[in-house]
């Protein structure tokens, strides 16, 4: 199985902050990483694809990158309904699996 | 707009078998070259999938749970079941149903709301 690690599990920021969250995975995944916006008591939401694609709707302030075994998501000004739980995923092969999340909370 | 929606029963005891449908509207299953899956979270902690499906029945599972986990497609219903036998406590979890891309590993482009399931006598 492919592991995911993310860094921080949490985060205390402000709002306007610049927000960076890394995944690792244990090895390449050609950018076949997704990544998840979830708040509590709701279903995760997708919000990148490949990397660095925004799905449909999505607010041009997230942001992805990365290659190989290194992708980072980046709030470029966090926003009151920014703070939730974030997930990273890699589907390059099966079992799919996740990072064990990010925290974000308000400063 | 894809809605999908989990049901069944919301408590199970040691050692059942723990059953969920998703049922889904906005769209068939039959008719989209999609991947539909299941992925559970326990209490406070991360996400775990548990196995995907297609509509001709094709089926990937996670290893860690592959000996106690089917899934099925009813596309007459236009829906897709979970079944996990012999539960413990630590089978409680929220069960929530998702749309996949094209592809069996894909990013979880839809999901249901999910549902609370506890293990439980």
């Amino acid at each position: 199985d492919i592991q995911m690690t993310q860094s921080p599990s949490s985060l205390s920021a402000s709002v306007g902050d610049r927000v960076t969250i890394t995944c690792r995975a244990s090895q390449g995944i050609s950018n076949s990483l997704a990544w998840y916006q979830q708040k509590p008591g709701k279903a995760p939401k997708l919000l990148l694809y490949a990397a660095s694609r925004l799905e449909s709707g999505v607010p041009s302030r997230f942001s992805g990158s990365g290659s190989g075994t290194d992708y980072t998501l980046t709030i470029s000004s966090l926003q009151p309904e920014d703070f939730a739980t974030y997930y990273c995923q890699q589907y390059y092969t099966t079992p799919l699996t996740f990072g064990g999340g990010t925290k974000v909370e308000i400063k | 707009q894809l809605q999908l929606q989990e049901s069944g029963p919301g408590l199970v005891k040691p050692s059942e078998t723990l059953s969920l449908t998703c049922t889904v509207s906005g769209g068939s299953i039959s008719s989209s070259n999609y991947y539909w899956g299941w992925i559970r979270q326990p209490p406070g902690k991360g996400l775990e999938w548990i196995g995907t499906i297609y509509y001709s029945g094709s089926t990937y599972y996670n290893p860690s749970l592959k000996s106690r986990v089917t899934l099925s497609v009813d596309t007459s219903k236009n829906q897709f079941s979970l079944k996990v036998s012999s539960v413990t406590a630590a089978d409680t979890a929220v069960y929530y149903c998702a749309r996949l891309g094209a592809v069996a590993a894909a990013a979880l482009w839809y999901w249901g709301q999910g549902t609370l399931v506890t293990v439980s006598s």
